[in-house]
């Protein structure tokens, strides 16, 4: 597959700030893009998709922007809190050679929520 | 509450030994998949299988082989360990036309020595 890649290896934010993790890709064909969030000991937890048809997309605390143009993904975490601290990973969705989908995963940003 | 288990949380091996790892999922999901996560290179797919007894290789199979006889069941195979199979194994599943959205087990940490 094609690389995913993160900007920032480490974030460091202030509990109550809001959180911008980014990503940039480079598959054209992406149908879906992905964040997960991984918590020390765990596997990683879906958090939020967005289609490749879209530019935005809002969860619970949490915003994804997509933009094409540039081919660059964003996860914006509202009001962050300790609970928030993790590995936070982007993906694509992009098909194999096979004609089925497979994730593709980018090697992900330490968020760090200071107290 | 989804559950995905794996057999070992941690497993030291020997080189040259043949290494099982096991993978359950309760959600009755159609797809599981296998991958390693090591430091600075995210997860990478090793196998995935859509279907019993089905199965596809991702972008690392090499050294690897699986095996899903169940539909709640998918191992992972080390036909002979060697220390650069050392790493962190996830085992995920996910609904047939929901594979983006993966439910990941808690990993095993495997050392080859």
């Amino acid at each position: 597959g094609e690389s995913v890649g993160l900007h920032l290896p480490t974030l460091s934010v202030q509990e109550g700030d809001n959180s911008i993790i980014n990503c940039a890709y480079s598959n054209s064909a992406s149908d879906y893009f992905i964040w997960y969030k991984q918590e020390s000991g765990k596997g990683p937890q879906f958090i939020i998709d967005i289609r490749s048809n879209m530019d935005k997309r809002q969860g619970q605390r949490v915003t994804v922007l997509l933009n094409k143009t540039v081919k660059h993904l964003s996860l914006q975490i509202a009001a962050t809190q300790p609970g928030d601290s993790a590995v936070y990973f982007c993906a694509e969705n992009s098909f194999m050679d096979t004609g089925r989908r497979a994730l593709t995963f980018g090697s992900g940003t330490r968020l760090q929520v200071q107290p | 509450d989804v559950k995905v288990t794996q057999s070992s949380r941690y497993l030291v091996k020997r080189t040259g030994e043949k290494v099982f790892l096991e993978c359950v999922q309760d959600m009755d999901h159609e797809n599981m998949f296998w991958y390693r996560q090591d430091p600075g290179l995210g997860l990478r797919l090793i196998y995935f299988s859509y279907d019993v007894k089905m199965k596809e290789k991702g972008d690392i199979p090499e050294g690897y082989s699986v095996s899903r006889e169940k539909k709640e069941r998918f191992s992972l195979i080390l036909e002979s360990a060697s220390t650069n199979q050392t790493s962190m194994y996830l085992c995920a599943s996910s609904l047939l036309d929901r594979d983006y959205e993966q439910y990941f087990g808690p990993g095993t940490r495997l050392t080859v020595t």
